[in-house]
């Protein structure tokens, strides 16, 4: 069955620290990976990854993926308040055609 | 960019009714929607896949009865909940893949339902 996992589960910090979230899967047929952000409503879209070794940033946030170790880790540097939210990774079959969600992290950055 | 709406964002009904959520996308066409439920503080799970001129796929666990699902066209797609329960209170959201490159999925803002 494919499954994908996010660690840690919640995590609070405080503004300007730096975090790493973590995504790793296991599943037949990989196509891609997929960061979001989610605040009140839908997820908003961060990050696609399909080849290992290359990071992608935007601002503060970067992510990259290892298809050797099966994850992807999504940081964010000099946190803000903002960014509180849950971080949802998906990644992408092409056997199913269909996304398939991890868990999600929930982040939490104090003033 | 890639705009999904859905209608309503909101909705509270009573025990046994039915009720009817809409997904479109506004300014591309798209061959394939999806319906996600999202309980709170959970992440999102796939309900169906939702295809353009055909029956949608449900998956395991989801009761094709309860949730009705019609892709009418390239740009709308639409779940009705059926005879709803208070368990059937959730967060409903919707995406579209545009065109056939499955690269992305444009993500609709999402329904609250809420059954009494």
């Amino acid at each position: 069955e494919d499954k994908v996992v996010q660690s840690p589960l919640s995590l609070v910090v405080h503004e300007g620290d730096t975090v790493t979230l973590n995504c790793s899967y296991e599943v037949t047929n990989f196509r891609s990976l997929l960061w979001y952000k989610q605040e009140k409503k839908a997820p908003t879209f961060l990050f696609m990854l399909t080849s290992s070794g290359i990071e992608k940033k935007s601002g503060r946030l970067s992510s990259i993926l290892d298809k050797k170790e099966l994850s992807s880790i999504l940081n964010i540097t000099a946190t803000q308040t903002g960014d509180s939210a849950i971080y949802l990774c998906a990644v992408f079959t092409s056997g199913t055609y269909k996304y398939i969600f991890g868990t999600g992290t929930r982040l939490k950055v104090l003033a | 960019g890639a705009v999904v709406s859905q209608h309503p964002s909101r909705v509270i009904c009573k025990s046994g009714t039915s009720v009817k959520i809409e997904c479109r996308s506004l300014d591309f066409q798209a061959t394939t929607m999806f319906w996600y439920r999202q309980f709170p503080k959970q992440s999102l799970m796939l309900m169906a896949t939702s295809n353009e001129g055909s029956k949608a796929t449900y998956e395991q666990g989801v009761e094709k009865d309860k949730f009705l699902i019609n892709h009418a066209s390239l740009t709308l797609s639409t779940l009705t909940v059926t005879s709803a329960h208070p368990e059937d209170s959730s967060f409903y959201i919707c995406s579209a893949i545009r065109g056939t490159g499955y690269n992305e999925q444009f993500f609709g803002p999402g329904t609250r339902l809420t059954v009494l």
